[in-house]
């Protein structure tokens, strides 16, 4: 069983649908979680960083965590035709000599049609 | 501008032949990281270093090796050893146990 567990889709949906993007996890010492949104060629780039359970928001974007499911969830309102890209998960903080590294899943690919 | 910055962009070698992937940060981060991306395989961990002159091998540090000589700079060799080279590499930094920011990578391409 691979840590870090992210659908790899591809998920295509109309302009201004609603997105939800999941990963799930195997190591319950995990301490903080993030979102990274990687355009074609170039380098991820960070969304969203949490370390608690419950929902984060930023904008159009809420990040959700659910500790005790080993569960992390990405949701994006009103998705605009940017919004294409590969969107990855990001876990960490499994302590001791672990700590500071991230496991990534797979990446999920979208793209939102006008 | 703070930031992370790779060069070369684009990079081809015949096999057998050693090539240096650079990275330097200006953002004060301590901890740096290689990693390769593969298409449909996410980011895998190659090698990481969380201080100067002190680096941990990642998930796939065979073929491979790094420096850590200055806080701002961490090269990466791809040695004739890796027998699969060609990959987009990314190199990340970040303060301890926080949130890693990524450069725009090098896609290195061996023939």
């Amino acid at each position: 069983q691979k840590e870090v567990e992210q659908d790899p889709g591809p998920l295509s949906v109309p302009e201004g649908a609603i997105v939800s993007l999941n990963c799930t996890y195997s190591n319950s010492a995990f301490q903080y979680f993030m979102w990274y949104r990687q355009y074609s060629r170039k380098g991820p780039e960070l969304l969203m960083y949490t370390y608690s359970s419950g929902n984060k928001e930023d904008g159009r974007f809420t990040a959700q965590v659910d500790k005790s499911s080993k569960y992390i969830s990405l949701f994006i309102r009103d998705s605009q035709p940017s919004d294409s890209a590969t969107y990855l998960c990001a876990i960490g903080g499994a302590g001791g000599t672990s700590y500071g590294k991230l496991t990534f899943g797979q990446g999920t690919i979208l793209t939102v049609h006008p | 501008d703070g930031g992370i910055t790779q060069s070369p962009k684009y990079l081809f070698r015949k096999e057998g032949q050693n090539v240096t992937l650079s990275c330097e940060q200006n953002l004060n981060h301590d901890a740096m990281y290689w990693y390769r991306q593969d298409p449909g395989q996410g980011l895998r961990l190659i090698y990481y270093s969380q201080i100067v002159n002190d680096f941990q091998k990642g998930d796939i540090a065979e073929g491979y090796s790094v420096s850590r000589e200055k806080k701002e700079s961490f090269p990466l060799t791809v040695t004739s050893a890796q027998k699969n080279p060609t990959a987009f590499y990314l190199c990340a930094s970040s303060s301890p146990g926080r949130e890693q920011y990524f450069g725009p990578g090098t896609r290195l391409t061996v023939t």
